[in-house]
C-alpha cells in the first residue's frame, strides 16, 4: 500500500530535549516536505526536499532541522524544542518535474513541548 | 506570493442540507487541489482541478474551477455526518510539483 508514514504520533516532551520525528514513505517520491498546523494558522511549510541530500527552508523553519540521506526517509529534528514548537506535524510526498501531482500526506504527529 | 483564502472559516448544517466552500487565489491558480482532514488526522486528497471551468465529482462532492482559474468551489450535496470535518484547498504556486500552500481550511459540522 501506497504511504506515507510517521512515528511517533504523540509526543509529550520538555523544553530543550532534542527529538527527531521520523518520515518515510514507499512511493519513491522525490519531493518530501514537513508542515506544522496551528489553529487559525493553517498549515504551513517548515523544509522541504526536492531529492537525496537537496533539502531547502519553506516558510517556518526556525528551530527545525532536516535530512535527505534516503529519497525514502525525511526525519524533522528538534535540536532543543521550545513550548512554541507545540504542533501537529505533517509529512507529505509527491513526484515533481510533472504538472500537478497529488501529495500524500502522513497521519500526523501531535508534539507537545512543556 | 500567491494567497489563497477559505470562506466560510466554519459551517453547521443539518444533516441532508446541501453546502459550497469557496476557495480565492490572489493569483492564478495552475492547479487546484481539495483535501479533507477529519480533526487531528491526515490529509485525505478529493480532487484536483487543472482547467479553467473545468468540474469534478466524487459520491456527493463536486468541486469547479472557474474560467479566470482564480476560484474554486467545493459544493456537497445532501450532507451526511461522515462528511465532517476541516476542508483545505491546495494550490502550487510554481507549477512545478512539490510545495503546496494552503488556504486556513473551513470546518464543517453535520447535525443528525
Amino acid at each position: 500500500e501506497a504511504q506515507v508514514t510517521q512515528n511517533p504520533r504523540y509526543l509529550i516532551t520538555v523544553t530543550g530535549k532534542k527529538l527527531t520525528v521520523t518520515c518515510s514513505q514507499n512511493m519513491n517520491h522525490e519531493y518530501m516536505s514537513w508542515y506544522r498546523q496551528d489553529p487559525g494558522l493553517g498549515l504551513r511549510q517548515i523544509y522541504y526536499s526536492m531529492n537525496v541530500e537537496v533539502t531547502d527552508k519553506g516558510d517556518v523553519p526556525e528551530g527545525y532541522k532536516v535530512s535527505r540521506k534516503e529519497k525514502r526517509n525525511f526525519p524533522l529534528i528538534l535540536e532543543s524544542p521550545s513550548p512554541n514548537q507545540t504542533s501537529l506535524y505533517f509529512c507529505a510526498s509527491s513526484l515533481i518535474g510533472q504538472v500537478q501531482n497529488e501529495q500524500f500526506f502522513g497521519p500526523g504527529t501531535r508534539l507537545t513541548v512543556l | 506570493s500567491q494567497e489563497l483564502e477559505q470562506s466560510p472559516q466554519s459551517l453547521i448544517v443539518q444533516e441532508g442540507k446541501n453546502l459550497t466552500i469557496n476557495c480565492t487565489s490572489s493569483k492564478t491558480l495552475y492547479g487546484l487541489y481539495w483535501y479533507k482532514q477529519k480533526y487531528g488526522e491526515g490529509l485525505i486528497f478529493l480532487m484536483m482541478l487543472q482547467k479553467g471551468g473545468e468540474e469534478k465529482s466524487h459520491e456527493k462532492i463536486t468541486a469547479k474551477l472557474d474560467e479566470k482559474k482564480q476560484q474554486s468551489s467545493l459544493h456537497i450535496t445532501a450532507s451526511q455526518p461522515s462528511h465532517a470535518g476541516i476542508y483545505l484547498c491546495g494550490a502550487d504556486p510554481y507549477n512545478q510539483g512539490g510545495k503546496l500552500i494552503f488556504g486556513q481550511g473551513t470546518e464543517l459540522s453535520v447535525k443528525p
